[in-house]
């Protein structure tokens, strides 16, 4: 079985200012992992995921993200967040080979101020 | 866009009624899936379907839940006896078989208050 950690329930920070938002997760197999958003009253998007290959992920809208092995973590980043970033942001493992179920984390608000 | 359909998207309930809700997935896929979220936390896995087959149950899904998708295509989720320890989105997800690790495209979401 696997969890999934994120460490920080709540982070607050100003526009245009950067972010990090930490997940780490536990697991005795071979997994991938997804970052997900959901804005108020709706459900979740796929931010961006590692599968294989190079370990940093990029999206569309400017975040990234760093799979790293030895420390289990699956850190979210962002150079410089705007006001309409403000959401909910879950990180989720799925096993390789495991019917895609995921097993998501408790979910980090982030909140950009103006 | 055609993307995953869920309906109601809110529901009130007395606790003891029984309720249902409906997922229509994105089309061509055949992988069907139905989360819970509770206020402030992240999505619990309940189960999943291949095609019409219900591969994997989580314990969460009391013998009050069941779910079905008898053609391959809907699926519903039903509560009978409804508890107030129930009111939760209920979140329905759809992904294609071909590899693992494809992406899962989810619903907005079905709210269930139980009073």
């Amino acid at each position: 079985a696997q969890s999934v950690t994120q460490l920080d329930s709540q982070v607050p920070v100003f526009e245009e200012a950067p972010v990090e938002l930490r997940c780490n997760y536990s697991s005795s197999v071979s997994v991938y992992l997804f970052w997900y958003v959901q804005y108020p009253n709706q459900g979740l998007q796929l931010l961006l995921k590692y599968l294989s290959g190079s370990t940093l992920v990029e999206s569309i809208n400017g975040f990234e993200a760093e799979f790293n092995k030895s420390q289990t973590s699956f850190h979210l980043r962002k150079p410089s967040v705007h006001i309409s970033d403000t959401a909910e942001y879950f990180c989720a493992v799925s096993e390789v080979d495991a019917g895609n179920m995921l097993t998501f984390g408790g979910g980090t608000r982030l909140m950009v101020k103006p | 866009d055609t993307g995953v359909s869920q309906n109601p998207r809110h529901k009130i309930t007395k606790r003891g009624q029984n309720v249902t809700f409906r997922c229509d997935p994105i089309s061509e896929h055949n992988r069907l899936y139905w989360y819970r979220q509770t206020l402030g936390q992240g999505p619990e896995f309940l189960t999943y379907f291949q095609n019409e087959a219900q591969l994997e149950k989580s314990r969460l899904l009391s013998d009050r839940f069941s779910a079905e998708r008898p053609k391959g295509s809907f699926s519903t989720l039903e509560i009978q006896r409804t508890e107030q320890g129930d009111s939760a989105m209920y979140l329905c997800a759809s992904s294609l078989r071909e590899s693992s690790g494809n992406t899962i495209y989810f619903g907005e979401g079905s709210w269930l208050t139980v009073v």
